[in-house]
């Protein structure tokens, strides 16, 4: 069974504007990362942020973290036509494996 | 570094026939990671070796799956014989140190066809 769910599954907005996905996890965890898909692609590594943070930002990028409530946010602002992809949250454990959500499809519209 | 290559992108096969699926990870890199991603269960783990030795199997699906790593440049996943439940994206990661901290970086994938 898959840790994380991703919410929305899909996401479609305007160009220039910000875009949230909320990843929910079930069990405690040492650090949660965010991934990004393109199609037919791998995945790519955005950014990290680890069980003792609440806040990380990286470009345009924003990560929350809130481990009371086993969840995670990521804000992508001023989004443009290249931010299409799916995003997957994933969560370590400290079982020496990584587990992924479901993801959220995003489009921005240019 | 080109990144963490694997061949064949595409893989077209008939049930029953054997299938090899091909990673070379980063240089350098001492975890190689399998995963499969197929719609209906997302992204699994299959495999992962460290330092070329095989540490955690669990998540291979049945005895039809195996993996190995000869060398700290090479991996493959085979699958024998095949069957149509095995169509997925095959995807093959690799890091400098266990996840704990770090992350992983991913191939392209090699999208399995089992008809």
């Amino acid at each position: 069974s898959q840790q994380g769910e991703e919410d929305p599954q899909a996401l479609s907005i305007q160009e220039g504007e910000n875009a949230t996905m909320n990843c929910s996890y079930k069990t405690s965890i040492n650090n949660l990362q965010w991934y990004r898909q393109n199609s037919g692609r791998g995945l790519v590594h955005l950014i990290l942020i680890r069980s003792n943070e609440r806040e990380k930002h990286s470009g345009r990028l924003r990560v929350t973290l809130d481990t009371s409530k086993k969840s995670s946010s990521l804000l992508i602002t001023a989004s443009r036509a290249a931010d299409t992809a799916s995003y997957f949250c994933a969560t370590d454990t400290g079982a020496n494996n990584l587990f992924f959500g479901t993801g959220t499809r995003l489009t921005v519209i240019p | 570094d080109a990144g963490v290559i694997q061949s064949p992108r595409h893989e077209v096969t008939e049930m029953g026939q054997e299938v090899t699926l091909r990673c070379k990870p980063i240089s350098g890199h001492d975890y190689l990671f399998w995963y499969r991603q197929t719609m209906m269960r997302g992204l699994e783990l299959l495999i992962y070796f460290n330092n070329n030795v095989p540490i955690d199997d669990s998540g291979m699906p049945e005895d039809r799956f195996s993996a190995k790593m000869p060398n700290a440049s090479f991996s493959t996943l085979k699958i024998q014989p095949s069957e149509p439940r095995d169509s997925a994206v095959y995807f093959c990661a690799s890091s400098l140190g266990g996840i704990g901290a770090n992350v992983l970086t991913f191939g392209a994938g090699s999208r399995l066809t089992v008809l």
